[in-house]
């Protein structure tokens, strides 16, 4: 059972440059998080998708896109890199809304960005 | 403005020291309380959730319980292998998302 993978686990990437970070899941479950986590920050919600076709912006979405054609898939679109984005980044998904329901969000092992 | 606070930033101890990590929070309307442990390099692995005060959760050495105002995860005779970073998350509303706190590194000696 593989769960949440994430690739590349690790990439430099030169100002100005794009790149997308691929996140899949085969646990069937509708939502899907986009998370990064600086050093000494908490993890800060970048994009959210609540099912194929849907997607909301979480609390840092600025310079990120993301899209949602499978329930599968949930790839994230860094444009334009800048050294502000490098952090680690975290791909999750939980196969309900996790308040109140019995259910909780399961993490990828991370994608790890340097913008240089 | 939601708050998820954490105490202490780091904790070292020796094996078999008890301890507890705090999480505070300030929420409207908390829909759950979850707990995960961070390894060095990984994701983060779930623990425990929490919905109301007064719960309780054990798992090995490790027990999580739950106020209103807080929660403390109770390390009883820890190993070195507990040894991560432990982070405490809360849901609330329609609860599609989680707002963590920073984390307690610890860190158990021989």
């Amino acid at each position: 059972n593989a769960g949440v993978t994430q690739t590349p686990k690790f990439r430099i990437l030169k100002i100005g440059q794009s790149m997308t970070l691929q996140c899949a899941q085969d646990m069937n479950h509708n939502y899907m998080y986009w998370y990064r986590q600086d050093p000494g920050m908490g993890l800060k919600l970048i994009y959210y998708s609540v099912g194929a076709g849907i997607t909301d912006k979480g609390e840092v979405p600025n310079g990120y896109n993301v899209s949602r054609s499978t329930t599968e898939d949930f790839p994230l679109r860094l444009e334009l890199a800048a050294p502000s984005q490098t952090s680690v980044y975290f791909c999750a998904s939980s196969y309900s809304p996790v308040a109140g329901s019995g259910n909780t969000i399961y993490f990828g092992e991370g994608s790890w960005l340097t913008v240089v | 403005e939601d708050q998820v606070t954490q105490s202490p930033e780091a904790l070292r101890l020796q094996e078999g020291e008890s301890s507890s990590l705090n999480c505070s929070y300030t929420v409207s309307g908390l829909r759950g309380l979850f707990w995960y442990r961070q390894d060095p390099g990984k994701g983060p692995e779930f623990l425990f959730t929490l919905y109301s005060a007064g719960e309780e959760k054990e798992k090995e050495r490790l027990k999580a319980t739950l106020t209103k105002k807080e929660s403390f995860l109770h390390i009883t005779a820890p190993k070195p292998e507990d040894s991560a970073t432990y982070l405490c998350a809360v849901a609330k509303g329609g609860g599609n998302k989680l707002t963590f706190g920073t984390g307690t590194q610890l860190k158990v000696e021989l």
